[in-house]
């Protein structure tokens, strides 16, 4: 039973115009949320985080929103870049945080 | 300072063999996460070693084993090999444990035939 899910594998975005991924979260006991992103043959790098009790966090051009209510967050590029393309992993934390519930993760392709 | 590094970095072996994989932590590390990454299942969770001591367990079968050594690094059992394990494995390190800390390794790509 998967408790995170990104239900878009993939998703092609022009170079300039902002990417949107989604991802959704069956468990309301998560404390944390992270997304990762991963290059072929390389292993998934922290991208940006945020904690339950925030609504967003903005690093540069990447900004996540968490809506708690509806179970979902989602990671905004803006602009998004030829080498932003990667796949892309939302994460959740448990209460003992030492444990990571991921999504199936989600293809970015960004367009020159 | 070096990352997280793992051997094999690919390895093909036969339904019903059995596979280990290694991987050094960053120096300094004392938490080592494995993970399997398969097409549409994302990453799941496999165990976590800190200390030699597994601390967490995921919703993987008893063929599914590791260890942790005294200088960290940690190795992946796989027995009874099947098809359906082939994937790729990553390994995670962490100064703490805690999971906002990770760092992962490149991973091993295991094919079962």
């Amino acid at each position: 039973d998967q408790q995170v899910k990104q239900n878009s594998p993939s998703l092609s975005v022009q170079e300039g115009r902002i990417s949107i991924l989604n991802c959704d979260y069956t468990n309301s006991m998560f404390d944390y949320f992270l997304w990762y992103k991963k290059y072929p043959a390389e292993g998934p790098t922290f991208l940006i985080s945020i904690s339950s009790i925030k609504d967003k966090n903005e690093d540069g051009r990447f900004t996540v929103f968490l809506n708690k209510s509806a179970k979902h967050l989602s990671l905004h590029i803006v602009p998004s870049q030829p080498g932003d393309s990667a796949v892309y992993f939302c994460a959740a934390i448990g209460k003992d945080f030492n444990k990571f519930y991921f999504g199936s993760g989600t293809k970015l392709n960004v367009k020159p | 300072k070096a990352g997280v590094t793992q051997t094999p970095r690919y390895l093909i072996k036969t339904r019903g063999q059995q596979v280990t994989l290694s991987c050094s932590p960053i120096s300094g590390h004392r938490s080592v996460s494995w993970y399997q990454q398969t097409p549409g299942q994302g990453l799941q969770f496999l165990f976590e070693y800190f200390s030699e001591t597994q601390r967490n367990k995921g919703n993987f079968p008893g063929r599914f084993s590791g260890r942790q050594f005294s200088n960290s690094r940690s190795e992946m059992n796989v027995s009874t090999l099947e098809l359906g394990d082939s994937a790729l494995y990553l390994c995670a390190s962490s100064p703490t444990g805690r999971a906002t800390e990770q760092y992962f390794g490149p991973g091993t790509r295991l094919t079962v035939t």
